[in-house]
């Protein structure tokens, strides 16, 4: 069966220090991608998404994450983290012939201390 | 320019009781989803909608459970006889087209109790 999976369902960093949410993907073909984050009793905000062309995908609040068909995978970072980014990020794909129907991972929830 | 709106936020049933919660997508959208979030875990699709038709309910239990969205109005999602298992956040999505890259934009979500 198609699958999203997110490595980690807890991450935690320092201010300032480098975020990297793992995010792999299980598809023959490869599937739209995306990245949400929710805040505590919020619904979902999309970060970024890749579809086509360039591989990078550059979102709001400074983040960005890579399309690497070879290994399945779009890793989320962000250079440097804020306390502002303490929420949960969940990775999201729309596979082939899926009808828009989006396939989240468990979701990684970030952890950010001074 | 208001986003997705859903109500009500928060919903308490008794056991046996009918939950009804409503979704208002974006101004324009004519494309709705339903996900349920249980606790500690991520969302899972339940139904995708356009005016009047129901696209995908692949994701909808068989029984007790129901969705529609009329020619006017908010989509409604609905759900009888709920049981303590039905204990979910309930969140709704709008796409403005149906192609596959078409953005979803989420509503703050009902989170629903059943005692």
């Amino acid at each position: 069966a198609q699958s999203v999976t997110q490595l980690g369902s807890h991450v935690s960093v320092s201010e300032g220090a480098l975020v990297l949410l793992r995010c792999n993907y299980s598809s023959s073909v490869p599937p739209y991608l995306f990245w949400y984050v929710q805040y505590p009793n919020q619904g979902l905000q999309l970060l970024l998404k890749y579809t086509t062309g360039a591989t990078l995908v550059k979102g709001i609040n400074g983040f960005e994450a890579e399309f690497k068909k070879s290994e399945t995978s779009f890793h989320l970072t962000k250079p440097s983290a804020h306390m502002s980014d303490a929420a949960e990020y969940f990775c999201a794909a729309l596979l082939s012939g899926g009808y828009n129907k989006l396939i989240f991972g468990a979701g990684t929830r970030l952890a950010v201390h001074p | 320019n208001a986003g997705v709106m859903q109500n009500p936020r928060h919903l308490v049933r008794r056991r046996g009781q009918e939950a009804r919660l409503r979704c208002s997508p974006m101004k324009g959208h004519s494309h709705v989803y339903w996900y349920r979030q249980l606790p500690e875990e991520g969302l899972k699709f339940m139904v995708y909608l356009q005016k009047e038709n129901i696209i995908d309910e692949s994701g909808m239990p068989k029984e007790r459970f129901s969705a529609e969205f009329p020619k006017e109005g908010p989509s409604i999602l609905r759900i009888q006889q709920v049981v303590r298992g039905d204990s979910a956040a309930y969140f709704c999505a709008s796409s403005l087209g149906a192609r596959a890259q078409e953005t979803q934009y989420f509503g703050p979500g009902t989170r629903l109790l059943v005692l």
